[in-house]
């Protein structure tokens, strides 16, 4: 069963690095998305792709975040300078239509120290 | 900002009873979704619900959607320790391109 996957599962960085989160949405979607997960809180919405171009961003996703689709298959998520605050599970989603459900892949946890 | 607010939070219970957790919104959701996470996953797609009042059933699993598309319930029938983790509803606001989640219910089932 086709299935969304992300790398690596685990990541720790020092304040102010940069970090490229990877993503290989499934393969017919077109679709993409971004969510995250600071521990023990809900999963929040961070930003939509679709046709090489952002759809809609959340107020979280600011100049500091970036998101590209580099070739046919990966969808990566940019943190320029990270802050101890970006500490999170960060999920990525895909989806065949506009509308459609959304399918997760595994997550990344992101460790700033 | 459109808020889904679940209920209970924690539910523990014995294997064999049966339960409902509620999702409740002041807002109207286009369609709403219901996932299951596990510690350390990502969150696993159980079923989607489109219309107001319709009912969905996945095994021992029923999914109502209200009439008024604010609203969600999913019940467990005879409850097995297999069904033990966080209950995610996310709802469509409409703009099809972002997920609202839940605050989610954590239910823990033992033998």
């Amino acid at each position: 069963e086709p299935e969304v996957t992300q790398t690596p599962s685990h990541q720790v960085t020092q304040m102010g690095q940069e970090v490229i989160l990877r993503c290989v949405p499934i393969s017919n979607h077109l679709y993409f998305y971004w969510y995250r997960q600071i521990l023990g809180q809900k999963v929040e919405f961070l930003v939509s792709f679709y046709n090489n171009e952002i759809s809609e961003k959340s107020e979280i996703f600011d100049d500091q975040f970036s998101v590209e689709r580099p070739d046919g298959s990966n969808f990566t998520l940019k943190i320029r300078s990270t802050k101890l605050e970006d500490s999170a599970m960060y999920f990525c989603a895909s989806s065949a239509r506009l509308g459609n459900e959304q399918f997760f892949g595994p997550g990344t946890r992101l460790t700033v120290l | 900002t459109q808020l889904l607010e679940q209920s209970p939070q924690f539910l523990s219970i014995q294997e064999g009873e049966n339960l409902t957790v509620y999702c409740n919104s002041s807002s109207v959701f286009s369609s709403l979704q219901w996932y299951r996470q596990e510690p350390g996953e990502g969150p696993v797609l159980l079923v989607t619900v489109v219309t107001g009042g319709e009912v969905k059933k996945l095994k021992r699993l029923t999914f109502q959607f209200g009439d008024a598309r604010k609203d969600s319930s999913l019940h467990i029938t005879a409850a097995q320790p297999g069904d033990t983790g966080l209950y995610l509803c996310a709802g469509d606001p409409g703009t099809a391109s972002k997920l609202t989640f839940g605050t989610g219910t954590r239910l823990q089932v033992t033998l």
